[in-house]
C-alpha cells in the first residue's frame, strides 16, 4: 500500500495564481485532512472531511476550498494564491473516530 | 476552548541521555492522546496512541508515553537517546473524535 501521497512535492506559485493540491489515499478510509504547518506553529487544520461528498471548515479555511468527491481523493485548491499561504502542506486520513491519523509526506508551496 | 502545550520549543540532549518530552492538555473528559515524530523534510509518523486502560503506553521506537489524569498530561519518553531520534515530536488530542488538536510541537537536538 502507498499510503497517503500527495502531488506534487514542490510548487512556486506568483501572486494571484491558482492552483489545486492532490491527496490520494489507498486505506479506503472515511476521513480525511488538509493541513498547513508554519515555523512556531505546530499544525493548524484547514478543511476536513468525514466522508465522500461532504467537506467541513477547519481552524484557517480562508482562501482555500476543497472537494471529496471520490472517497479515496481530497483535492484543496487556491483559487488566488497570496504570499501568506506559503507554507507546507499535509495531508491526512483516519480510518474512523477512534483511529489515529495517517500522513502524507507533504507539499512545499511557496508564493511569490 | 480546548487546548494543548507542548511548554519546551526546543530540548537538547547527549546521546544516551534519558529524555522526557512534555504535554499538557485542556478538554473536560478523557480524550484521545497521540505523539507524531516528524523528521526533516517527512511527514508525520505515529509513536504511540492513549484511548483507555493503562495508563503507561509503549511506541516505536522505545518510546513510550504516560496519561496523568490529575495533572491533565500525557509525557513522553525514552530511557536512551540515539542520535536518531532528533526530529521535531508533537502531542496530539481528539476532541469531539472528527478531528485532532495538535500542540506547537518540541524539537529535539541530540549531541554525540
Amino acid at each position: 500500500n502507498a499510503g497517503v501521497t500527495q502531488t506534487p512535492k514542490f510548487r512556486v506559485l506568483k501572486t494571484g495564481q491558482s492552483m489545486t493540491l492532490l491527496c490520494a489515499q489507498d486505506m479506503n478510509h472515511e476521513y480525511m485532512y488538509w493541513y498547513r504547518q508554519d515555523p512556531g506553529m505546530g499544525l493548524r487544520l484547514i478543511h476536513y472531511s468525514v466522508g465522500e461528498g461532504t467537506t467541513a471548515k477547519g481552524e484557517v479555511p480562508d482562501g482555500y476550498n476543497v472537494s471529496r468527491l471520490k472517497k479515496q481523493n481530497f483535492l484543496l485548491g487556491l483559487e488566488s494564491a497570496a504570499p501568506s499561504q506559503t507554507s507546507v502542506y499535509f495531508c491526512a486520513s483516519r480510518r474512523g473516530q477512534l483511529y489515529e491519523q495517517y500522513f502524507g509526506p507533504g507539499t512545499r508551496l511557496t508564493v511569490t | 476552548a480546548q487546548s494543548v502545550t507542548q511548554p519546551d520549543i526546543h530540548i537538547t540532549v547527549s546521546e544516551g541521555a534519558s529524555l522526557e518530552l512534555r504535554c499538557n492538555y485542556s478538554y473536560g473528559a478523557t480524550p484521545y492522546l497521540f505523539w507524531y515524530v516528524q523528521s526533516p523534510g517527512q511527514g508525520l509518523q505515529l509513536l504511540l496512541k492513549y484511548f483507555s486502560g493503562d495508563t503507561l503506553v509503549q511506541g516505536i521506537k522505545g518510546f513510550e508515553a504516560e496519561f496523568k489524569r490529575s495533572q491533565s498530561s500525557f509525557n513522553l519518553r525514552k530511557p536512551s537517546v540515539h542520535w536518531s531520534d532528533a526530529a521535531e515530536y508533537f502531542c496530539a488530542v481528539g476532541i469531539n473524535t472528527d478531528k485532532l488538536i495538535f500542540g506547537t510541537g518540541t524539537r529535539l537536538q541530540v549531541f554525540p
